[in-house]
C-alpha cells in the first residue's frame, strides 16, 4: 500500500543551525502539507503546496520556514536559523484533492538544542 | 476558542466494552477526519466523512453536518486499541482536536 514517508525519524540540532526535513509523498497525490506538534500539545498545520506553490500557511509559518520539491517526488521542510521552541514532531502529508483523504508520514522528531 | 472539542480527553475501558468518542466543531466544513495516534507518534487515517456513517471493521463513525458533531464508536474494544484518538476537520487543510486518549485493559 502507498505510504507517505519521512526521514530522517529522528533529528538532534544545535539551535541557530538549519535543517532540513525531508518527504516522499504517495506519487499520485497533487497536494502536500506540513503539520507540527509540539509534545503535549494539538498538531497544528504549517504549509500546503500544490503546483509547485505555497497555497496555504499559518502565523506559525514565519520567514525562517520554507518548503520546495525539488525534483518529482521529494518534498522538503526548511528552518534556516532552529530555536529551542521549534522543537517538535513534523508531519508531512499529502492528498489527491484538496477535499480527498490526508494521508501522514510517520514524523521527524526534531530536538533543537 | 477552540474551533474542534473532543471528549472525554481521557477515557479507559476493559476489554469488549462499547467506547464512544465524541467531538464538535464550530467552523463549516468539507469533511471530518478520524485519525489515530499511537505512543510513537505516527499518525493514521481511520475516516474521512462528510456526511451520514461509516464502517470499518469494528469501528464506526457519524457525524451530524447540522449539528457539527461527530462519534467514532469502537465495538468490542481491545487492548490493542489503546491510542490517542484525534478529531481533524477540513476546511482546505486540516484543524485538529486534542485527542482522546484511550487505554483499553485486559
Amino acid at each position: 500500500e502507498p505510504e507517505v514517508t519521512q526521514t530522517p525519524s529522528h533529528q538532534v540540532t544545535q539551535m541557530g543551525q538549519e535543517v532540513i526535513l525531508r518527504c516522499v509523498p504517495i506519487s499520485n497525490h497533487l497536494y502536500f502539507y506540513w503539520y507540527r506538534q509540539i509534545l503535549g500539545q494539538k498538531v497544528e498545520f504549517l504549509v500546503s503546496f500544490y503546483n509547485n506553490e505555497i497555497s496555504e500557511k499559518s502565523e506559525i509559518f514565519d520567514d525562517q520556514f520554507s518548503v520546495e520539491r525539488p525534483d518529482g517526488s521529494n518534498f522538503t521542510l526548511k528552518i534556516r536559523s532552529t530555536k529551542l521552541e521549534d522543537s517538535a514532531m513534523y508531519f508531512c502529508a499529502s492528498s489527491r484533492g484538496s477535499t480527498t483523504e490526508a494521508f501522514f508520514g510517520q514524523g521527524t522528531r526534531l530536538t533543537v538544542v | 476558542k477552540n474551533e474542534v472539542e473532543q471528549s472525554p480527553q481521557n477515557l479507559t475501558a476493559q476489554e469488549g466494552e462499547f467506547i464512544t468518542i465524541n467531538c464538535s466543531y464550530s467552523v463549516g466544513i468539507s469533511a471530518l477526519h478520524w485519525l489515530q495516534q499511537h505512543p510513537g507518534g505516527g499518525i493514521v487515517s481511520l475516516f474521512m466523512l462528510s456526511s451520514g456513517k461509516k464502517k470499518h471493521g469494528r469501528l464506526i463513525a457519524t457525524i451530524n453536518i447540522q449539528e457539527k458533531h461527530s462519534s467514532l464508536h469502537i465495538t468490542a474494544s481491545h487492548p490493542r486499541d489503546s491510542a490517542v484518538y484525534i478529531c481533524a476537520v477540513r476546511l482546505t487543510w486540516l484543524i485538529f482536536g486534542t485527542g482522546t486518549r484511550l487505554q483499553v485493559f485486559p
